[in-house]
């Protein structure tokens, strides 16, 4: 499968605690992206890169929140500190820069108790 | 910065019928104009886009129009099927700025059989 891929899926942690993400953007795309949707609502942007460069931060993104591209592949999205509002999914998109077309990952659901 | 507005909330159709979805869009720059389907637990999936150098696309039984004077863009499906069912989300964005897509809060299609 040569999709977005996300990591992992689902997880549920205690108010407090510390999560990372992880997304494997598609192979030959330069731009990934982190998307974040709650129920009912469409996905809100929280930021992005081009290859390993984050070029842009929503305010969305608290202190607690860092996302990271080190070699222009994978990228990681860290919460620190996690509260009961963080709960979302967490959506990771990538695309090429010539045709600009997004393409979504399955997410990472978390749920803060 | 560009908000999108997106209508009905949600629409119920019989098999076979059309459906139309509307979007409003604010930011006169945007270019470009993506729809995504979202399945239950699934990620947002791209189903057609429109950029703003035309009035009209087609693909097979998705329609999507743009009317940059008014600021609003449609999706249409017609002779629509029970796999039609599901949450649709318009987008806009202005693609010199790296795609940062700004979405609608959906649209939850139910088709009736």
């Amino acid at each position: 499968d040569t999709g977005v891929s996300q990591d992992p899926r689902h997880k549920i942690t205690k108010r407090g605690q510390n999560v990372t993400f992880r997304c494997d953007p598609i192979s030959e795309h330069n731009r990934l992206y982190w998307y974040r949707q709650t129920l009912g609502q469409g996905p809100e942007f929280l930021t992005y890169f081009q290859n390993e460069a984050q070029l842009e931060k929503s305010r969305l993104l608290s202190d607690r929140f860092s996302a990271e591209r080190p070699k222009g592949s994978f990228s990681t999205l860290e919460i620190q500190r996690t509260e009961q509002g963080d709960s979302a999914m967490y959506l990771c998109a990538s695309s090429d820069a010539q045709t600009g077309e997004l393409f979504f990952g399955e997410g990472s659901r978390l749920t803060v108790l | 910065g560009e908000n999108v507005e997106q209508h009905p909330s949600t629409l119920s159709v019989q098999e076979g019928d059309s459906a139309v979805i509307k979007c409003t869009y604010s930011d006169s720059a945007s270019n470009y104009f993506p729809w995504y389907k979202q399945e239950l637990g699934k990620g947002p999936q791209l189903i057609i886009d429109i950029r703003s150098n035309v009035g009209e696309k087609k693909d097979q039984r998705i329609a999507v129009t743009l009317n940059k004077t008014a600021k609003h863009f449609s999706l249409h499906i017609t002779e629509t099927q029970p796999e039609d069912s599901a949450v649709y989300f318009c987008a806009a964005a202005l693609r010199e700025y790296g795609n940062k897509l700004v979405f609608g809060a959906g649209t939850i299609l139910r088709v009736k059989s």
